[in-house]
């Protein structure tokens, strides 16, 4: 079945640092990807998605690149704030008897301090 | 803020005890997904509902059961409950036949087992 394998977190890094939160994937089909970010005592949202290869999703500063050849889709910033602290979903969604049921990763922890 | 209601945002109960979360889809949205997230096991996939019908099933337990009603709105049922039942429950809600599966989260409602 599907599945989405992403680093363990948390992540700790200081303002303004660079951003790399890995995330790879397994899927029989062709898959849509995802990030979610999940900020404290909230729901999932979406930060950005990729529906083919080699497509690059963008967000808020965020980015991210299908890599059908690798199956990852890693999520980048150049520059974290504070206020990126929160819990980042890797996830895909590929059609299953007619339906999209996105599977997640565990998330990762992304802690930044000033 | 996601379109996505769900009551209560927090429930107490004891072990055996059956309890009903209520969902509310964004507007216009026929697609009501479950999901379960606990620590050790993420983000897991319960059920899917689409304009009334179950659409499709991940790992839910049989102590468990969900429906969606005419107006939309969905109710997840858990009965003889457990420790392990403990979690944070979110409702999603879609555009149905989306190939890019994005999902819509209600802000989860956190059920303590004691």
């Amino acid at each position: 079945g599907d599945s989405v394998t992403q680093m363990e977190g948390p992540v700790t890094l200081s303002e303004e640092a660079f951003l790399t939160i890995n995330c790879t994937y397994t899927a029989t089909g062709y898959p849509s990807l995802f990030w979610y970010v999940q900020y404290p005592g909230e729901g999932l949202q979406l930060l950005l998605k990729a529906t083919k290869a080699d497509d690059k999703g963008s967000n808020k500063g965020f980015e991210a690149t299908y890599r059908k050849e690798t199956t990852s889709f890693h999520l980048e910033k150049g520059s974290v704030q504070v206020s990126d602290s929160a819990v980042y979903f890797c996830a895909l969604s590929d059609q299953s008897g007619g339906s999209y049921i996105p599977t997640f990763g565990r998330g990762t922890s992304l802690i930044v301090h000033p | 803020d996601s379109g996505v209601t769900q009551t209560p945002k927090h429930l107490i109960t004891a072990t055996g005890q059956r309890v009903t979360l209520r969902c509310s889809p964004r507007s216009g949205d026929l697609s009501v997904y479950w999901y379960q997230q606990s620590l050790d096991q993420g983000l897991q996939f319960l059920i899917q509902y689409y304009n009334g019908e179950e659409r499709a099933k991940g790992n839910i337990l049989e102590r468990f059961s969900a429906q969606q009603f005419p107006d939309l709105h969905s109710e997840l049922n858990l009965s003889s409950l457990e420790l392990g039942d403990s979690a944070l429950y979110f409702c999603a809600s879609s555009v149905e036949g989306d190939p890019t599966g994005e999902l819509f989260f209600g802000e989860g409602s956190r059920l303590t087992v004691l």
